[in-house]
Parts: structure tokens; C-alpha cells; sequence
């Protein structure tokens, strides 16, 4: 079983879309949970950690669900900027972050 | 700022090359780490230094060989690499242990 595992999609969605990606993880000694996407030939970006309470920003929402070891996020009101890799990573400790093998977002006009 | 910086952009060597990556950070991290990135797959850890000193090496060929030379600074040495080895090399940094990662944008390496 993966450590850190996605649906690698792709999604394809039109802009506007609400879609919802799916992360679950393995290690329940896990402590710290983030997004990142990455865009092709890029570096991976940081789009946000999340948090046992949830948490939003703007029009992406991610929540934690330690109990069933899942990790989501929601991205509302798609923009053709969005169209991305989303990786779902978690930290185990000693300064280790396990990748996801990430989820593609295509969103078309 | 959140920013890695990183060089070479591009780097193409021979297999009895010898090349150095370079990968700075201003923003007073304490831990820095090398990731190797084929292409459609993930980030693979290679290698982290917390406090300057090495504290994680993913069992990497001795081929590749890191080094701190201080807190802002972190390098990797290449020697006698493999075709195999071409791929984007991501520098990153955090503040503390679990906290997020920067990345920087990578050097992108091709052995001939």
C-alpha cells in the first residue's frame, strides 16, 4: 500500500466547476498535512497546509480527517489557471514530507 | 519571501563529468533538502541537512554527494553519473521539522 495515495485522474471540468480531490495516507503518527500543485516543467508550490479544524482560502477549501486518515480539497469556481498537478502531502517526522503521486486538473474554457 | 533559489537552470554533463548544483535560501530555514523529479512522478527525497548537518540520506548512490557550507547555502556534488540520473533536480527549505517546504524552481540535468 502507498504511503500517500490519489486519484491520479485527470479531471477534466469547465471553468466554473466545483471539483474535490482525495488524499489518503497511511502513517497515523502523521503531523503535518499541505497541497502543493505543481505546473508542468515547475517546481512544486506550496498552496496551502491543512488543519484538523479546516481551512479555506479563497475559493480552495481543505479539511483533515484524522480518524479516517483523509485529507480533501475543494476548489470552487474553477479558472483555467487552475489546470495543474495537485500533490497531497504529509510529514511523518524528522523532516520528511511523503508525496502523493498527484491528480492533473484540466479546466477547459 | 519565500524564496529558493537555484543554478544552474539547465545542466548537461558526460558521464565522467564532475558538476555542482547550487541552491540558496535567505529566509533563515534551518533544514534543506535535495529531491530528484523524473518526469510524471513525485518528488524523491534524497537527501536533508537540519542545522547544517546531514541528518537524512535516502541510501543515494555515493555518486551524488551533498554539501552545507552554511545555513543559507546547499550544494550537490555529481560525479560519474548514469543517463539514468537525468531528471529536475528541487532544492527546498523549511523553517522547523513538519513545517512546510519551499521549493526552488530545480536545475534540470541531462547526462549524456
Amino acid at each position: 500500500r502507498k504511503e500517500v495515495e490519489q486519484d491520479p485522474g485527470p479531471f477534466n471540468v469547465p471553468e466554473g466547476a466545483t471539483v474535490a480531490f482525495n488524499c489518503t495516507y497511511s502513517n497515523s503518527a502523521s503531523q503535518s498535512f499541505f497541497w502543493y500543485r505543481q505546473d508542468c516543467r515547475k517546481e512544486p508550490k506550496l498552496l496551502m497546509s491543512v488543519y484538523s479544524s479546516g481551512n479555506e482560502d479563497g475559493r480552495f477549501t481543505a479539511q483533515l480527517n484524522r480518524a479516517s486518515q483523509y485529507i480533501s480539497l475543494l476548489i470552487r469556481d474553477s479558472k483555467l489557471s487552475d489546470s495543474a498537478t495537485y500533490l497531497c502531502v504529509v510529514g511523518d517526522s524528522s523532516y520528511k514530507l511523503i508525496f502523493g503521486s498527484g491528480t492533473r486538473l484540466l479546466v477547459r474554457p | 519571501d519565500t524564496e529558493v533559489t537555484q543554478t544552474p537552470k539547465h545542466l548537461v554533463m558526460g558521464m565522467t563529468n564532475k558538476k555542482s548544483l547550487k541552491c540558496e535560501q535567505h529566509m533563515g530555514h534551518r533544514a534543506m533538502y535535495w529531491y530528484k523529479q523524473k518526469a510524471k512522478k513525485p518528488p524523491e527525497l534524497m537527501f536533508v541537512y537540519s542545522y547544517e548537518k546531514l541528518s537524512i540520506n535516502e541510501s543515494v548512490p555515493s555518486r551524488f554527494s551533498p554539501e552545507c557550507p552554511n545555513s543559507s547555502l546547499l550544494n550537490l556534488h555529481l560525479h560519474a553519473l548514469q543517463p539514468e540520473d537525468s531528471a529536475l533536480y528541487l532544492c527546498a527549505s523549511s523553517r522547523a521539522d513538519g513545517e512546510a517546504q519551499y521549493f526552488g524552481p530545480g536545475t534540470r540535468l541531462t547526462v549524456t
